[in-house]
């Protein structure tokens, strides 16, 4: 098994462009989550969806959207990229709430 | 809704030392508490988790943590560190139908 896997691994940006993050994982979890992960700031939640078709905000979702059209998949989309998002984004899966698996993540970083 | 505070932001022990990372959570009811530690370059994997019962838990690679009501803490311990052990560890909490809230992180370095 791959676990959670997110493409890509890296990506530089510049500001106004646009991107999708992709996140796929084999596990036949109902719940996944995209976090941005800043120095200091620990790991914020962006946007989680708790089943196929279903996707709701997070903490801080502002200049992100997401799709959940297939189970395995969640999609983290920026639209229009600003330096502001430069960060670690992290993907996660889980059957219930709690226990979460985790990808290694994509390094962004937008100029 | 929950919150959880990690004091320390980082903490550097000797191997072979003792060692408490320390959570403190606000929530009114009891949570369900968990420790990850994320490896540098890795993505975040489950130390251990408290849901209820027995307030002493066992994780994986040695660590242990006790929740303890009356100091809404759970702070995550293990008596002796080995230098793999090397990296960030986070506290988060959960409760009712809300996702899991993390801390901020603990950087735990380990000198030879």
């Amino acid at each position: 098994n791959a676990g959670v896997t997110q493409t890509p691994k890296f990506r530089v940006l510049k500001t106004g462009q646009s991107m999708t993050l992709l996140c796929a994982q084999d596990m036949n979890h109902e719940y996944m989550y995209w976090y941005r992960q800043d120095p200091g700031m620990g790991l914020r939640l962006i946007h989680y969806s708790v089943g196929e078709g279903t996707t709701a905000k997070g903490e801080v979702p502002d200049g992100y959207n997401v799709s959940r059209l297939k189970k395995q998949n969640f999609l983290l989309g920026l639209e229009s990229a600003a330096p502001s998002q430069t960060s670690v984004y992290f993907c996660a899966s889980s059957t219930g709430q709690w226990v979460l698996h985790f990808g290694n993540g994509t390094r962004l970083t937008v100029t | 809704a929950q919150s959880v505070t990690q004091p320390d932001i980082h903490i550097t022990v000797s191997e072979g030392a003792s060692l408490e990372l320390r959570c403190n959570y606000s929530y009114g009811a009891t949570p369900y508490l968990f420790w990850y530690v994320q490896s540098p370059g890795q993505g975040l994997q489950l130390l251990l988790k408290y849901f209820s019962g027995d307030t002493l838990v066992q994780g994986i690679k040695g660590f242990e943590a006790e929740f303890k009501r009356s100091q809404s803490s759970f702070n995550l311990r293990k008596p002796s560190v080995h230098g793999s052990d090397a990296a960030e560890y986070f506290c988060a909490v959960g409760a009712g139908n809300t996702p899991l809230v993390f801390g901020k992180g603990t950087r735990l370095s380990v000198i030879a």
